[in-house]
């Protein structure tokens, strides 16, 4: 099993439809949970941080964070053709190094 | 907006060549980290740093070297390049504390 999986896709939704990705993480202790979009030959861009449990808001995207059950998951609402890229689920590892463990990507496909 | 700077952007070499990879960032980070990723593939880490004279090799092993003589400066070196090295080179940075890393833009090699 690995350490962050992600369904690898690719996720099909029409143009402002709500996109949905989830992403399942097999470390208790992590403390810090990213959401990075990376587009064809780009570097990844930090999208979205979430540290506690609930939900976190930030224009057309919510993070959903759930320990107890170590699930991770981004919203992308009013989906857009733009928004169609890979997206990476990162999860801090248990010790205080910075290093992230990196879920395989999600790729997203917005159709107009 | 993170100030995290690669160069070259693409290379193109033959074999046998010795190539460094140049990372920098100005936001004074202790941790910098260096991913390969070959394209439609996930990230891999080959090397990270904690700080000044601070190296360690990461997930994945790699023929590349690093050093961190100066806080700002993280480069790759290769000393004898190959067609199996041919891939995206990526370097992140973070504070401390539970930050997300950011990313360069990347340098694309390829190997002739």
């Amino acid at each position: 099993q690995k350490e962050v999986e992600q369904n690898s896709g690719p996720l099909s939704v029409p143009e402002g439809a709500i996109a949905s990705l989830n992403c399942t993480y097999s470390d208790r202790v992590s403390q810090s949970f990213f959401w990075y979009r990376q587009y064809s030959g780009k570097s990844p861009e930090l999208i979205m941080s979430i540290y506690s449990n609930g939900d976190k808001e930030d224009g057309r995207f919510t993070a959903q964070l759930n320990k107890a059950s170590q699930y991770v998951s981004l919203l992308i609402r009013d989906s857009q053709p733009s928004d169609s890229a890979t997206y990476l689920c990162a999860v801090s590892g248990s010790s205080n190094t910075g290093k992230l463990i990196f879920g395989q990507g999600t790729t997203l496909q917005v159709k107009p | 907006e993170a100030d995290i700077y690669q160069t070259p952007r693409y290379l193109v070499i033959g074999t046998g060549k010795k190539i460094t990879l140049e990372c920098s960032q100005t936001m004074g980070h202790d941790k910098m980290y260096w991913y390969q990723q070959d394209p439609g593939m996930e990230l891999h880490l080959i090397h990270y740093s904690y700080g000044v004279n601070s190296t360690e090799k990461g997930d994945l092993s790699s023929e590349s070297t690093v050093s961190r003589i100066r806080t700002e400066h993280f480069p790759l070196t290769l000393e004898s390049a190959r067609p199996s090295h041919t891939s995206q080179y990526l370097c992140a940075s973070t504070g401390n504390g539970n930050q997300p890393q950011h990313f360069g833009d990347g340098t694309r090699l390829s190997i002739l």
